[in-house]
């Protein structure tokens, strides 16, 4: 089975602009995860995603899940230097394997000031 | 609380060489992984166990590596021998989560190994 897949890979800003990751699955998720990671830093855990069409936000992050809980977007409202990172979408219970989490390849952005 | 604690956080070894990573999980937590990470294959996770016992080892790429979680306060990770291929940033992390709900990890600040 494939991980879950996110786009875009990279993703360039002006400071002030609007940036919007994808993470896609073929298959049902139970649930999404969603972690950042800074620049020569480790994984950081942002939130949980549920429920079908969940949508939450964390100030200007806000996070959602497809209806069909096949994909999640995470939608940040005027980015600060302070978001430059990489930010992952994880699939819990990958494969059918329980307990698991399987990251996507992450989306790479940079903002400049 | 300390968070997970990975040693060492700097490791450089010629190949052929034995490497051993170390975890202490947050106490308490029911389960612990090892992450590898590199430019090309992003993070990949390894191994991990549940109340100290191995759930899953289908990541390990190869007889050279094994893990071990003798007590709930401890991990391994070994790499016997060691080669070129095997550098990368080795991430430790524990969740308070089971088997039917992963939960929230906890990373540990990685041991970025280089094997010359």
């Amino acid at each position: 089975g494939q991980q879950v897949m996110q786009i875009p890979q990279y993703q360039h800003v002006q400071e002030g602009e609007d940036f919007t990751t994808y993470c896609n699955s073929s298959t049902t998720l139970s649930n999404i995860q969603w972690y950042k990671q800074r620049p020569g830093g480790h994984p950081v855990f942002l939130i949980q995603l549920v429920k079908s069409g969940e949508v939450k936000k964390q100030k200007r992050l806000t996070f959602q899940f497809g209806e069909a809980k096949k994909n999640s977007s995470l939608h940040i409202t005027a980015t600060q230097t302070t978001d430059v990172g990489t930010y992952f979408c994880a699939d819990p219970n990958y494969g059918g394997s329980q307990g698991n989490l399987i990251f996507g390849k992450g989306t790479k952005l940079s903002v400049k000031p | 609380d300390a968070g997970v604690i990975q040693s060492p956080r700097h490791e450089v070894t010629e190949m052929g060489q034995e490497v051993t990573l170390r975890c202490k999980p947050i106490s308490g937590h029911n389960s612990l992984f090892w992450y590898r990470q590199t430019m090309m294959r992003g993070l990949e996770l390894l191994i991990y166990f549940n109340n100290n016992v191995p759930i899953d080892d289908s990541g390990m790429p190869e007889d050279r590596f094994s893990a071990k979680m003798p007590n709930a306060s401890f991990s391994t990770l070994k790499i016997q021998p060691s080669e070129p291929r095997d550098s990368a940033v080795y991430f430790c992390a524990s969740s308070p989560g089971t088997l039917l709900n992963t939960g929230e990890l906890f990373f540990g600040e990685g041991s970025r190994l280089t094997v010359l």
